[in-house]
């Protein structure tokens, strides 16, 4: 079973629409919680953190359900300049980073 | 902020043989070093963790003897593909991070193996 799985899409949606991503972790003791942008062959940019309380971010929200093991991003108005492929990362317990498999979105104008 | 550097950015090279990629962190120590693989299209996937002065900890299915990690201190760290075949051909990313904090990643280098 995978460590982090993250359905890759891929998503087209109007400028100005919601849009919601989530991934779901295996290991219960993962720790920490990351959504990463990457645009196409460069590096993942740090996007957020994801918190149990819950973190925004202007139009982006970041939520974790530690009881079913997943994370979600949601990105509200989207841009042009959203489209992307946005990855979740768990660190695990021991300090492994696993990333989801990306989710590809195309703001479309 | 903190910055990774990796390089090279791009390698062309001929079937067997051997590929040196080195990532820096320019300011601040890493005491932990993370190497992924991102073939087209798919996400990174991990091959190695390596700790400084310490050996490297290997994803299952990957072969340490073919991807020799080296981190001899807390800002360097290199990956070397030896003997390299076109199956090799990927995008290597190096991240460096602390325990339990986010990670820093290199800008990546594109391997491309004739």
């Amino acid at each position: 079973r995978k460590e982090v799985e993250q359905d890759p899409g891929p998503f087209n949606v109007p400028e100005g629409a919601t849009v919601a991503f989530n991934c779901t972790y295996s290991n219960s003791a993962s720790q920490s919680f990351f959504w990463y942008r990457q645009d196409c062959r460069k590096e993942p940019k740090l996007l957020m953190s994801v918190y149990s309380s819950g973190n925004e971010d202007g139009r982006f929200t970041a939520q974790l359900n530690r009881a079913s093991q997943y994370i979600s991003l949601l990105i509200r108005d989207s841009k042009l300049s959203d489209s992307a492929t946005y990855l979740c990362a768990v660190n695990k317990a021991g300090n492994q980073f696993y990333f989801g498999t990306g989710t590809s979105l195309t703001v479309i104008p | 902020g903190a910055v990774v550097s990796q390089h090279p950015s791009r390698v062309i090279c001929k079937s067997g043989t051997s590929v040196k990629i080195e990532c820096r962190s320019l300011d601040f120590q890493a005491t932990t070093m993370f190497w992924y693989r991102q073939f087209p299209k798919q996400s990174l996937m991990l091959m190695a963790t390596s700790n400084e002065g310490s050996k490297a900890t290997y994803e299952q299915g990957v072969e340490k003897d073919k991807f020799l990690i080296n981190h001899a201190s807390l800002t360097l760290s290199t990956l070397t593909v030896t003997s390299a075949h076109p199956e090799d051909s990927s995008f290597y990313i190096c991240s460096m991070g602390q325990p339990n904090e986010k990670l820093f990643f290199g800008s990546g280098t594109q391997l491309s193996v004739l």
